[in-house]
């Protein structure tokens, strides 16, 4: 079956260290997406990628780094310098062609950061 | 951007049909019209899209009108599986990566 994998599901930062959430789809997606989710509210864009080696800045880059070195993977670390990384995080992907609007994103199943 | 209102919240009964109004005064030329629906702890699934007028689907009905500075969902005899958040998302494919969720409209199906 095609869709989008985030790993791990749960994932534990220690204060000063980096961490790397991974997202991979294999639904031959150009666009890919990622955001924060804090409880009780909405999704804020982070990063966004329309293809592979160029990616955008979204609502909250800050403390965030991606990469999109391949179509099918979308990385997003999560540096020291976020102050408050602990949050829902999701990862997307959508079809993107110039001449058809607003495809539809597919969404995987998250990623839980939490601070220890 | 196209910042939409939504209600913070809705209660419903199941068998009843549940009408959801987006508002998105802003909307531009380009801009499309898409539902999602949130259960806790999983991401957002596609739910419908339009741009004018009505599409129905198997699960929805989107209902816009001629100025379409809103939209309503329309769910049809909600069971208390549809008890999650749903949200309103409004953008184009020439901003692609700006259109913005809100903080969505929690329905809750009650037996």
């Amino acid at each position: 079956d095609g869709g989008i994998t985030q790993s791990p599901k749960y994932l534990f930062r220690k204060e000063g260290q980096n961490v790397t959430l991974s997202c991979e789809q294999n639904l031959n997606h150009d666009a890919m997406y990622w955001y924060r989710q804090d409880p009780g509210q909405g999704l804020r864009l982070i990063y966004y990628s329309q293809i592979v080696n160029d990616f955008q800045k979204g609502d909250i880059a800050e403390g965030y780094s991606v990469s999109r070195e391949k179509k099918e993977s979308f990385p997003l670390t999560v540096t020291s310098a976020q102050k408050n990384p602990t949050a829902f995080y999701l990862c997307a992907s959508s079809i993107q062609r110039g001449w058809d609007s607003n495809q539809p994103q597919h969404f995987g199943d998250g990623t839980r950061l939490s601070i220890l | 951007l196209a910042k939409t209102t939504q209600p913070i919240s809705m209660d419903s009964y199941e068998g009843q049909e549940v009408n959801i109004t987006c508002s998105h005064n802003n909307i531009a030329t380009n801009d499309y019209i898409t539902w999602y629906q949130q259960f806790p702890s999983q991401g957002p699934r596609f739910i419908i899209q339009g741009y004018k007028t009505k599409v129905t689907n198997e699960v929805a009905s989107l209902f816009i009108p001629a100025d379409r500075k809103s939209s309503t969902l329309s769910l049809p005899r909600v069971s208390l599986s549809d008890t999650a958040v749903y949200y309103c998302l409004v953008g184009a494919h020439t901003n692609a990566g700006k259109s913005t969720f809100g903080d969505g409209t929690t329905l809750t199906v009650k037996p």
